[in-house]
Order: structure tokens, then C-alpha cells, then sequence
């Protein structure tokens, strides 16, 4: 089955600076890639999401990209702001073959600095 | 729009005891499922749907169950807790588009200890 990894576990940046957050997926059959924000007491949130046929995808300050050649994507976030501080979740699914499972990697819990 | 409700927030359980998590979306999604977060591990699939009537397993099954008898409701029933389901438990539903992903939307989660 599918297996997600994500690094690192936590991330402390300064306000204004970037910070990236990398997982790599085993499925090569995998076809989405959504990114999850989650605040302290609530549930995970879609913030961007690719999808396989895509090698980068940008919503503001939130960028994506998938290497699907080295099964790797990554989420860069710029110009972090304080309200950035939260725990980020990348996933994989294939709709296809996959029996609709989203598998989630392990989390990064990230600190911006003001 | 309520989203997905999930009720308890918050639950304590003596090893044995038997209870059922609430989730409920109205939504309209047909594909729900229940995820259970332990730190350090992320979220861990435990059973999903993709329609009333139909359940699956997920990668963590074992002393969970689920049933969905409504598209609207997908409960997960522990029948004889034990310490090691202490743990956050989401509930989560997507449209299911044939063919193709679409994001999941997440209810806040029921703490649930066992002691």
C-alpha cells in the first residue's frame, strides 16, 4: 500500500523568511497531492492541493511541487507570517486503483517567529 | 452549512467499556471516513465509505466498526475500548467524483481517552 514520508518533523523560521516542507510518496499509481493546515484544537484544513498532471501549483504565498519522475512534492510557503504557525499534513491518494484512500504523512509542526 | 459535525468532543472510557463516535455531514458527500491522530504518527486511516451501504477497511481497522446507513451519517463504534485507542479521531467526507480526488473536509475531532 501507500506510504507518505514528510520532513522534517518541526520547522522554526523567522517572520518574512521561507520555509519548505518535503514528503516522498511509494504508490507511483498515486494521482493527488493535497496539503492539510491544521490549528491547535481543530481539524486538518485543505490549504493547496496538485494533482499528477501538474508540476507546480501557486495560491498566494503557498506554492506546491511534484517531482512524480523521484515521487517527491513539496509545499514552500514565503514571507511566513505568525498566523502561519501550525501543524502541516501532506497526502497521497489515487482514486483510481487506490480504493479511495487518502494516506497522510507524519506532520511538521511549524513555528514562525515574530 | 454545519459541515461535519462530530459529537463528543471529548470522552473518557474504562478499558471494556463499549461507545460510538458521531459524525454527521450535510454536505450531500458520499465518501466519508474516520482517521484517529497519534502523535508523531499523523492521521491514520481507520474505515472508510464511498456510499451508503458500503464500508472498507483502512490501514488501522482492527477494534473499530463502522456502518452507513444514511449519506449523511458514518458512526465508528469501539466495542471493548482499550488503552491503546486513546487517541484524537477525525471524521472527514469529500464529493466523490468518479475517477477523480477531491479534498477532504474535516470535522474538530473527539478526544478520547481509556484508562
Amino acid at each position: 500500500g501507500e506510504n507518505v514520508e514528510q520532513h522534517p518533523s518541526t520547522l522554526s523560521v523567522q517572520e518574512g523568511d521561507s520555509a519548505v516542507i518535503k514528503c516522498t510518496y511509494s504508490d507511483s499509481a498515486s494521482n493527488y497531492f493535497p496539503w492539510y493546515k491544521q490549528e491547535l484544537g481543530k481539524g486538518p484544513q485543505l490549504i493547496i492541493d496538485i494533482r499528477s498532471n501538474v508540476g507546480e501549483k501557486k495560491d498566494q504565498r503557498i506554492a506546491v511541487t511534484l517531482n512524480k519522475t523521484a515521487k517527491h512534492f513539496s509545499l514552500h510557503i514565503t514571507e511566513t507570517q505568525p498566523e502561519d504557525s501550525a501543524v502541516y499534513f501532506c497526502a497521497a491518494s489515487n482514486r483510481n486503483t487506490g480504493g479511495f484512500k487518502t494516506i497522510f504523512g507524519a506532520g511538521t509542526r511549524l513555528f514562525v517567529k515574530a | 452549512n454545519a459541515g461535519v459535525t462530530q459529537t463528543p468532543k471529548f470522552q473518557v472510557l474504562k478499558t471494556g467499556q463499549s461507545m460510538t463516535l458521531q459524525c454527521a455531514q450535510d454536505m450531500n458527500h458520499e465518501y466519508m471516513s474516520w482517521y484517529r491522530q497519534d502523535p508523531g504518527m499523523g492521521l491514520r486511516l481507520i474505515h472508510y465509505s464511498v456510499g451508503a451501504g458500503i464500508t472498507d477497511q483502512g490501514e488501522v481497522p482492527n477494534g473499530y466498526n463502522v456502518s452507513r446507513s444514511t449519506t449523511e451519517d458514518f458512526p465508528l463504534r469501539l466495542l471493548s475500548a482499550a488503552p491503546s485507542q486513546t487517541s484524537v479521531y477525525f471524521c472527514a467526507s469529500s464529493y466523490d467524483q468518479t475517477g477523480k480526488n477531491s479534498p477532504l473536509h474535516f470535522g474538530n475531532g473527539t478526544r478520547l481517552t481509556v484508562t
